[in-house]
């Protein structure tokens, strides 16, 4: 086990609403980037954050978007959603002087 | 921008016979290389990684990879399977020693080990 955990373990939502995934970090942890995993592909890089500041971010619009609290757990925010957000959202955290990203279990979201 | 392709999406490989999988990567700059494995219903754990160093690398439960420069490649190895290591394993590479960069994945290649 990475530390590093996820919720929801599922959620499913309708095309339109919104919808908020969280992830709290690995103890030390100060920074943590979102993934978007859909189904028989590689994850992709959504956004990074590190010390509460966005560091990065990946091709996805800006009703992809994100928050990191002062204890550097994490949110995902996607509004307007649409069917292709359907994918599993990983979230990863790592630290300074850390040469690894330590994957949580994931939020499979299904959009009907 | 880097890039990474994984030459096989499926591979079927009997109980206790070798297995393969293939990554290459594409980049202009030096790249930092990651292999990971996905089990069902699950996130990613990481099994190995090249930073520097021997090009030879070995992982955790008996995988290996080896990194080639001049094909631009990192090989994933296991001598013996078994029915435990069916699962789904991603190559990553990232520009950057610091986890705070963002890897990019390939595609993917399934592994189902058979009896």
């Amino acid at each position: 086990e990475t530390g590093v955990t996820q919720s929801p373990t599922h959620l499913i939502k309708t095309r339109g609403q919104q919808v908020t995934l969280r992830c709290s970090s690995q103890s030390g942890h100060n920074t943590v980037s979102w993934y978007q995993q859909a189904l028989g592909q590689g994850p992709q890089f959504i956004f990074q954050y590190y010390r509460e500041e966005e560091n990065g971010r990946g091709n996805f619009p800006p009703r992809f978007s994100g928050l990191q609290f002062p204890n550097y757990s994490s949110e995902l925010n996607v509004n307007a959603l649409e069917l292709d957000d359907s994918a599993l959202y990983l979230c990863a955290s790592s630290g300074q002087g850390v040469d690894t990203q330590y994957f949580g279990p994931g939020t499979r979201l299904t959009v009907l | 921008a880097q890039s990474v392709t994984q030459l096989d999406s499926q591979v079927p490989v009997f109980e206790e016979a070798p297995v393969e999988l293939r990554c290459n990567y594409s980049s202009s700059v030096s790249v930092y290389l990651f292999w990971y494995v996905q089990y069902p219903n699950q996130g990613l754990q990481l099994l190995l990684k090249y930073l520097s160093g021997s090009t030879l690398v070995k992982g955790i439960n008996g995988f290996e990879a080896e990194f080639n420069k001049s094909q631009t490649s990192f090989h994933l190895r296991k001598p013996s399977v078994h029915i435990s290591d069916t699962a789904e394993y991603f190559c990553a590479v990232t520009l950057t020693k610091a986890a705070g960069n963002k890897l990019t994945f390939g595609g993917g290649t399934r592994v189902l080990v058979k009896p």
